[in-house]
């Protein structure tokens, strides 16, 4: 399958703890992307990094891309109950027949409580 | 800017009824795409249109036509509705192809197949 799986699929953190989350692909990719959706919404992209970058900050979001390992990171620090979401990673391509397609995992739900 | 709207938000049918669910953008976005989501599947792609005037399926797209109607609108159809199409919707846009740009989503559509 050319989805990205994350991993773990639940996580359960505190608020100010900071919460990991890993996503593993098994193609070839020229980007990797990560979303949010929270419940009952549709999905907000967070973060995408090239298949030449190893990482990449947003605010309090760092992202790590580690392409021999075919896996990458999403930490989210000093955690907020806002963040309370699930987070999908995606792989994208424009080789081939995955021309034009993200690939998405099935993501982790993150809890944060107060 | 409203970015990707969809309508209708819910929507109930009976096995065999068809209809439509439309998605328009007005981010003038070249890129348009349908996935749905089950519960521990992730976001599948049912089609997407490249560019106005272009289709193409995605993972899962047997049940379903699409039409690119001009840049903003890209509808989904159902001809004969099963139970196994009660999903929840999401069109999406994007500058270009998916695999290399951000995808901008809708709220969703929810669907029940009875």
């Amino acid at each position: 399958s050319q989805q990205g799986e994350e991993d773990p699929q639940a996580l359960s953190i505190q608020e100010g703890e900071n919460a990991t989350m890993n996503c593993s692909y098994k193609t070839s990719i020229n980007n990797l992307q990560w979303y949010r959706q929270n419940s009952g919404r549709g999905l907000v992209h967070l973060i995408l990094i090239r298949s030449n970058e190893r990482e990449k900050h947003s605010g309090r979001l760092r992202v790590t891309l580690d392409t021999s390992k075919k896996s990458s990171s999403l930490l989210i620090t000093a955690s907020r109950a806002a963040d309370t979401a699930s987070y999908f990673c995606a792989t994208g391509s424009d080789r081939g027949s995955t021309l034009g397609r993200l690939y998405f995992g099935r993501g982790t739900q993150l809890t944060v409580w107060p | 800017n409203a970015g990707v709207t969809q309508t209708p938000k819910f929507q109930v049918l009976k096995t065999g009824q068809s209809m439509t669910l439309q998605c328009a953008q007005d981010m003038n976005h070249n890129s348009m795409y349908w996935y749905r989501q089950d519960p521990g599947m992730g976001l599948r792609l049912i089609y997407y249109s490249a560019s106005e005037g272009t289709t193409d399926k995605g993972e899962v797209p047997n049940g379903y036509n699409v039409s690119r109607l001009n840049k903003r609108e890209f509808s989904l159809r159902l001809e004969s509705a099963a139970p196994s199409q009660t999903s929840v919707y999401f069109c999406a846009s994007s500058y270009g192809t998916g695999g290399t740009y951000e995808q901008y989503f809708g709220p969703g559509t929810r669907l029940t197949v009875t």
